[in-house]
């Protein structure tokens, strides 16, 4: 069976410092993968998605980037973090073609303090 | 920027009772989903609807789609304490290439009282 696999669970980060979270999913190939960020109290925020190593699509620019270096890994990363960065981060992926159901994993809580 | 929009954005009811969530789009879709999101937790699948079906049923919970509205609706019936969640509607767009990606609305806080 497929899992999704994101750590670490929470974070707390100074401000200017680097960030890097990482996703991982086991039990299927060329999934399509997703960052999404959710502010307290609202709604998903798609930041990137990728269909393929090395292809990464961005939906609102920010202080953030994401690598997919293998096909099931998923790596979201700043170099110098702002405090407008904290927030609930979530690593999903779904089928291929991306007309499945999306599977997420449990998330990161970062604070920038 | 977001798809959907669910309404309304709070809901309390009582225990037995029915839960109707409302979502509507922008553009076309491939499929609309519900998913699920408890307090601090990653989001749960609930059902998809394709764009080429119009009602679907799962356990307690009853999907609508209505294309021309471009709306949603997702009831659930009988509901119990453990209903309490936050429930979004998400829509899946295919894009060129036939790669696709999956928006979120705001989603609706529910809070089911014993």
């Amino acid at each position: 069976s497929q899992t999704i696999h994101q750590w670490p669970a929470t974070l707390v980060q100074p401000v200017g410092s680097p960030l890097s979270l990482e996703c991982t999913v086991e039990g299927t190939s060329n999934p399509n993968l997703y960052w999404y960020r959710q502010a307290a109290g609202r709604g998903l925020q798609l930041l990137f998605y990728s269909v393929g190593i090395g292809q990464i699509s961005s939906e609102v620019p920010q202080n953030l980037s994401a690598s997919r270096p293998q096909d099931r890994q998923f790596i979201l990363s700043s170099k110098k973090l702002l405090l407008s960065d904290s927030g609930f981060y979530l690593c999903a992926w779904s089928d291929r073609w991306g007309i499945y159901e999306a599977f997420f994993g449990q998330g990161t809580r970062l604070t920038v303090v | 920027s977001q798809q959907g929009e669910e309404d309304p954005q709070a809901l309390s009811i009582q225990e037995g009772e029915n839960a109707t969530m409302n979502c509507s789009y922008k553009t076309s879709i491939n499929n609309l989903q519900w998913y699920r999101q408890n307090s601090g937790r990653g989001l749960v699948h609930l059902i998809l609807i394709r764009s080429n079906e119009r009602e679907k049923h799962s356990g307690r919970l009853r999907v609508t789609l209505d294309t021309s509205k471009k709306s949603s609706s997702l009831l659930i019936t009988a509901s119990r304490a453990a209903d309490t969640a936050s429930y979004f509607c998400a829509t899946v767009t295919l894009n060129t290439g036939a790669n696709s990606k999956l928006t979120f609305g705001k989603g609706i806080t529910l809070s089911v009282r014993p």
